[in-house]
């Protein structure tokens, strides 16, 4: 059973690009969830998602991030016009069912740098 | 605010050598701790977890107690092998926080590097 998947690993933008976090969560899990760690920080919560719904985005910032997870397919972490405070590694997790009881699952992370 | 607090690595030790990593954390409620751990390319692995005061995680040699009166986790392994080495996070998630306890926090991380 595959873990979870993150692509692309590393990804370098331009400020003013966008930048497309893709995160496949492991067979059979529903729920999905992204963190992001900024330099010498810990990782930090964003978003939590299921299929096609938004749960919790208490951790996203206001303006220029969204996520989604259709149903069909990975869930996406989008940021439009980036800028230099926005690199960071953003790791996506899931589970089977809600966190509470059961374990979250990472993915490696993507390494967003932009330049 | 919740917050998580963890040595500063990188840290350097020869193999079978004792572990010690130190984790205090800062909470409003009675949260529920864990150490995960991130080998090279790889995502984080949940590697312990502690759910109430004076519990004890353990896996694969390491073990860590939930010290409420400290409110500390400390990551501990009495004998390190090669291939622990890793990042390793402590983490906590707070079951009183408004029903949102998927919400981890998590540590810096902590680099291991273990030589033969």
């Amino acid at each position: 059973n595959a873990g979870v998947m993150q692509n692309p690993r590393h990804l370098v933008r331009r400020r003013g690009q966008e930048a497309r976090l893709r995160c496949s969560p492991m067979k059979g899990h529903s729920h999905v969830y992204w963190y992001r760690q900024l330099p010498e920080e810990g990782l930090k919560f964003m978003v939590y998602l299921q299929k096609e719904n938004i749960i919790d985005e208490s951790g996203m910032p206001k303006e220029r991030f969204s996520a989604e997870f259709p149903k069909e397919g990975p869930s996406i972490l989008r940021i439009q016009q980036v800028v230099r405070g926005d690199s960071a590694a953003y790791f996506c997790a899931s589970s089977l069912g809600l966190a509470e009881t059961y374990e979250q699952y990472f993915g490696p992370g993507t390494r967003l740098t932009v330049t | 605010g919740n917050s998580v607090t963890q040595m500063e690595g990188p840290v350097t030790l020869s193999e079978e050598a004792f572990l010690t990593i130190n984790c205090t954390y800062t909470a409003t409620g009675y949260p529920s701790l864990f150490w995960y751990v991130q080998y090279p390319g790889e995502g984080l692995q949940l590697l312990l977890k502690a759910t109430k005061a004076d519990d004890k995680g353990s896996n694969k040699g390491f073990e860590a107690t939930y010290r409420k009166e400290t409110t500390s986790f400390h990551l501990e392994k009495g004998s390190v092998q090669v291939s622990d080495s890793a990042v390793y996070f402590c983490a906590l998630s707070d079951p009183n926080s408004g029903g949102s306890n998927y919400k981890l926090t998590f540590g810096k991380g902590t680099l291991l590097t273990v030589n033969p």
